[in-house]
């Protein structure tokens, strides 16, 4: 109930291809869906959300897609480049403010050849 | 722009020591968290504390582990008796106000290492 899954776990992608990273909830309860950024050796950086009210919110070359009946959203990046190679996780949370607790998907190895 | 800073970079200890990571969250942010993420996994949820307590915390978060909030600005993770499979990276996080408006920001972690 509390899994976020996540696909694929890695990806290869030309420069300026499209990247597409899905995942898939269960907990219907959930109704903030953030992806966070991660490169090496750092900590995941918030990248672009989403609430189930809207089925799309872009934010410059990344869109994210949320099909609140399939329980699916799913992260694009446009015109990618090989400053995107970095580990993409999907993530869910509950509204409140003593909220903030996330869980994440397995995360995704994104690399952009140039 | 202020960020979430922690220390120290990485961490190596004995099976069995006492471990204590720190964090500064950003200043004017009132809640705090801690998450893993074990290598080649994904990031889990370990605790969240707010007003000097803790809201809610996951099933890892046992006995072994406390967090403390000891002056107006450290934000501490204890182990008491680290095991092997304690080794992760370990982020501390905060968030201004806890609700879906004010993102958590994590600090670049903690690498700790259980030998």
């Amino acid at each position: 109930q509390q899994q976020v899954k996540q696909s694929p776990q890695s990806l290869i992608v030309q420069k300026g291809g499209i990247s597409i990273i899905n995942c898939a909830y269960e907990n219907t309860a959930f109704d903030y869906f953030p992806w966070y950024q991660q490169f090496p050796g750092k900590g995941p950086a918030l990248l672009i959300a989403i609430r189930p009210d809207v089925s799309e919110k872009k934010e410059g070359r990344f869109t994210i897609s949320f099909n609140k009946s399939a329980k699916q959203f799913s992260l694009h990046i446009m015109d990618s480049q090989p400053g995107d190679s970095a580990t993409y996780f999907c993530a869910a949370g509950t509204a409140g403010n003593q909220g903030g607790k996330l869980i994440f998907g397995q995360g995704t190895e994104l690399s952009v050849k140039p | 722009e202020p960020e979430v800073t922690q220390t120290p970079s990485h961490q190596v200890t004995q099976m069995g020591q006492e471990v204590i990571l720190r964090c500064v969250p950003i200043s004017n942010h009132l809640y705090f968290y801690w998450y893993r993420q074990i290598l080649g996994q994904k990031v889990e949820f370990l605790v969240s504390f707010y007003n000097n307590e803790i809201s809610e915390k996951s099933e890892i978060f046992d006995d072994q582990f406390s967090v403390e909030r000891p002056d107006g600005s450290n934000f501490t993770l204890k182990i008491r008796s680290t095991k092997l499979e304690d080794s992760a990276m370990y982020f501390c996080a905060s968030s201004r106000t806890g609700s879906n408006n004010s993102p958590l920001h994590f600090g670049n972690g903690t690498r700790l290492t259980v030998t």
